[in-house]
């Protein structure tokens, strides 16, 4: 494998379901990220992971629970989502979480909420 | 504040035609970093380009090229002698050193090159 990868590609839910994204990446690199891309709207920022620690909440909802167990894997918990959480969601990760950084994303999963 | 503009929504060319994607920001620092990204249907954003604002050399990337011009905050794309593979999202970024590690992106422009 290289580069970022993410599992599922797709994944259909009910409001009331538990799920996981699982974010992977093998460029060796330090800092993680989770992005929503709905339709018509820019990409937002969701978390930041710095060497595994999170540097950076972007005031997202608490349905959304972020993990990051070491700096080459990411997961993003979701329970009880709304039929507006339905995006594609997008890791990406970079060298060392520096500004100016360039962050490598992966193919995304495309949520849709029930 | 920071923010990337692209007004540019769709834009459709037929094969072999040079198309040019307009990206300006806005940022009162005078470091930072742009980038422009290409999203085919597949979803995963592709690494296209980074430049920073002390590097105002145009540069050329195969049928690719970049033209940053700091007096008028546009860093626009030239797609020369377009294909089909080229249909795609394309979107710039603007990084900034003095906050985090954020990306402020634009809103895309659609790129549709027609056999």
């Amino acid at each position: 494998e290289t580069g970022v990868t993410q599992t599922p590609r797709h994944l259909v839910m009910g409001m009331t379901n538990k799920k996981s994204l699982k974010c992977e990446q093998h460029l060796g690199h330090n800092a993680m990220y989770w992005y929503k891309q709905s339709a018509k709207k820019p990409l937002e920022l969701m978390f930041v992971y710095n060497f595994k620690e999170q540097t950076e909440n972007n005031s997202v909802p608490s349905r959304f629970s972020p993990e990051c167990p070491n700096s080459s894997h990411l997961f993003l918990h979701l329970h009880t989502l709304q039929p507006e959480d339905s995006a594609l969601y997008l890791c990406a990760s970079s060298q060392g979480g520096r500004a100016g950084e360039t962050q490598y994303f992966g193919p995304g999963t495309r949520l849709l909420v029930l | 504040a920071q923010k990337v503009t692209q007004a540019q929504t769709e834009i459709s060319v037929v094969e072999k035609e040079d198309v040019t994607l307009d990206c300006v920001y806005e940022t009162r620092d005078t470091t930072y970093y742009l980038f422009w990204y290409k999203q085919p249907p597949s979803g995963e954003l592709v690494f296209l380009i980074r430049r920073n604002s002390f590097d105002e050399q145009n540069e050329i990337s195969g049928r690719y090229s970049w033209n940053f011009q700091k007096s008028t905050s546009s860093f626009n794309f030239t797609i020369t002698a377009s294909q089909v593979v080229d249909s795609a999202v394309y979107f710039c970024a603007l990084s900034e050193p003095r906050g985090t590690d954020k990306l402020i992106f634009g809103t895309g422009t659609r790129l549709q090159v027609f056999p």
